[in-house]
């Protein structure tokens, strides 16, 4: 069974800092790994995916993830954080099209 | 790119009374959809994988009786919650994906909050 695990309910940032959001899988086979962001009474929005290939993957608004297979991690991560990125956060692993597991969700706080 | 539209955004319903909330994929067929819902605070609980043209497949302890999905044609499946009570009031979601690919992205509609009073 797949599981994806964000230990971090909340994360608060200042506004140009960097920030990291966490996310740890567990898989059989090759992980397909997404994160999507969700603002306020909206659905979710794709950021960024690893398939294959490079180990950072960039994504929309500046995010970047990168994935280490030896942790089992897949962190969502910003250069310099915005008010506006303050939302929440969900990684998912896909394990076939109808097997879509999400974390719990982290939320963003970026303080001005 | 693949865009998602769910409507309505918000309703309002009477205990006992029914909601129909519908999911449409704009640019894209989309043979399967997918209804969600969203408890505060809470991540996304699957409740449905939605199938053109067959009977939607429900997650366990997902009331079928209650929470009726069609999906009559390739860009539209609906949720229909049947006798509403304040216990369903909730945030629901769909999605939908262009491709069954592992590797494609499902694009999800903007939700529909939902209050029974």
């Amino acid at each position: 069974a797949q599981s994806v695990a964000q230990p971090e309910d909340q994360v608060n940032v200042a506004e140009g800092n960097p920030l990291t959001v966490k996310c740890t899988y567990s898989v059989s086979g090759n992980p397909y790994l997404f994160w999507y962001v969700q603002y306020p009474n909206r659905g979710l929005q794709f950021l960024l995916k690893y398939i294959t290939g490079d180990n950072l993957v960039k994504g929309s608004y500046g995010f970047e993830a990168e994935f280490n297979k030896s942790q089992t991690s897949f962190h969502l991560k910003k250069p310099s954080a915005l008010v506006s990125d303050s939302a929440l956060y969900f990684c998912a692993v896909f394990g076939g099209y109808q097997k879509v597991t999400f974390g719990t969700g982290t939320k963003l706080q970026v303080i001005p | 790119g693949a865009v998602v539209s769910q409507h309505p955004s918000r309703v309002i319903c009477k205990s006992g009374t029914s909601v129909k909330i519908e999911c449409r994929s704009l640019d894209f067929q989309a043979t399967t959809m997918f209804w969600y819902r969203q408890f505060p605070k809470q991540s996304l609980m699957l409740m449905a994988t939605s199938n053109e043209g067959s009977k939607a497949t429900y997650e366990q302890g997902v009331e079928k009786d209650k929470f009726l999905i069609n999906h009559a044609s390739l860009t539209l499946s609906t949720l229909t919650v049947t006798s509403a009570h304040p216990e369903d009031s909730s945030f629901y979601i769909c999605s939908a994906s262009w491709s069954q690919g592992e590797d494609s992205p499902l694009h999800f509609g903007n939700g529909t909050r939902l209050t029974v009073t």
